[in-house]
């Protein structure tokens, strides 16, 4: 089972400031996938990232997959209220298995 | 195409009882998966359908969970003599499975989810 541990678990910030999220595993994936998930519903893909050291700018969001295909991290700049949710990293050639989440709140 | 659409929305259900849950994917996709999440947690996953078939379960689970894709179309999840442990998220997605090794493959659609209360 390739498992993927997030970090924080929580964060909780001002509207304005950065933030980094983390994905870390031991095992090398092919690819791995960040969603965002808002209460009530079910995640929607933010990004995919496939090469190892690839960078991916969306807006305000910088992905970043590591060198070694291991890990992956999500950098906002400047968050905004409506950035609040769950962030889930997700990867797995077959089954898609996903970590935990960052729940990120961003407070006005 | 509405997405990936799940029904019910809500299940309240006594200790015990059967439930079943429908999901409908993308209709031209080929990959259905389902997966549970509790409060505070990501999406655990549980099984997933290629077509018709059912390639993946994993050991969460158990006999009393069954999922079946007849047609290679909609699929139904079905929980029997369920325990207030039951009690999440059921997740819905569908991707299709590319050739290639496209990136754009196995991009999983989630739906809105079906919110089992076991009392």
């Amino acid at each position: 089972t390739q498992l993927l541990e997030q970090s924080p678990q929580f964060l909780s910030i001002q509207e304005g400031e950065n933030l980094t999220v983390y994905c870390n595993s031991s095992s090398v994936f092919s690819s791995l996938q960040w969603y965002r998930q808002e209460p009530g519903e079910g995640p929607v893909l933010l990004v995919t990232v496939v090469t190892g050291g690839e960078v991916k700018k969306l807006k305000r969001l910088t992905f970043q997959f590591g060198d070694a295909r291991k890990d992956s991290s999500l950098h906002i700049t400047a968050a905004q209220p409506g950035d609040t949710g769950l962030y889930l990293c997700a990867g797995g050639s077959r089954e898609r298995r996903f970590g935990a989440g960052t729940r990120l709140t961003v407070k006005p | 195409d509405t997405g990936v659409s799940q029904d019910p929305r809500h299940k309240i259900t006594k200790r015990g009882q059967n439930v079943t849950f429908r999901c409908d994917p993308i209709s031209e996709h080929n990959r259905l998966y389902w997966y549970r999440q509790t409060l505070g947690q990501g999406p655990e996953f549980l099984t997933y359908f290629q077509n018709e078939a059912q390639l993946e379960k994993s050991r969460l689970l158990s006999d009393r969970f069954s999922a079946e894709r007849p047609k290679g179309s909609f699929s139904t999840l079905e929980i029997q003599r369920t325990e207030q442990g039951d009690s999440a998220m059921y997740l819905c997605a569908s991707s299709l499975r590319g050739t290639g090794g496209s990136t754009g493959a196995n991009v999983l659609t989630f739906g809105a989810g079906s919110r089992l209360t076991v009392l």
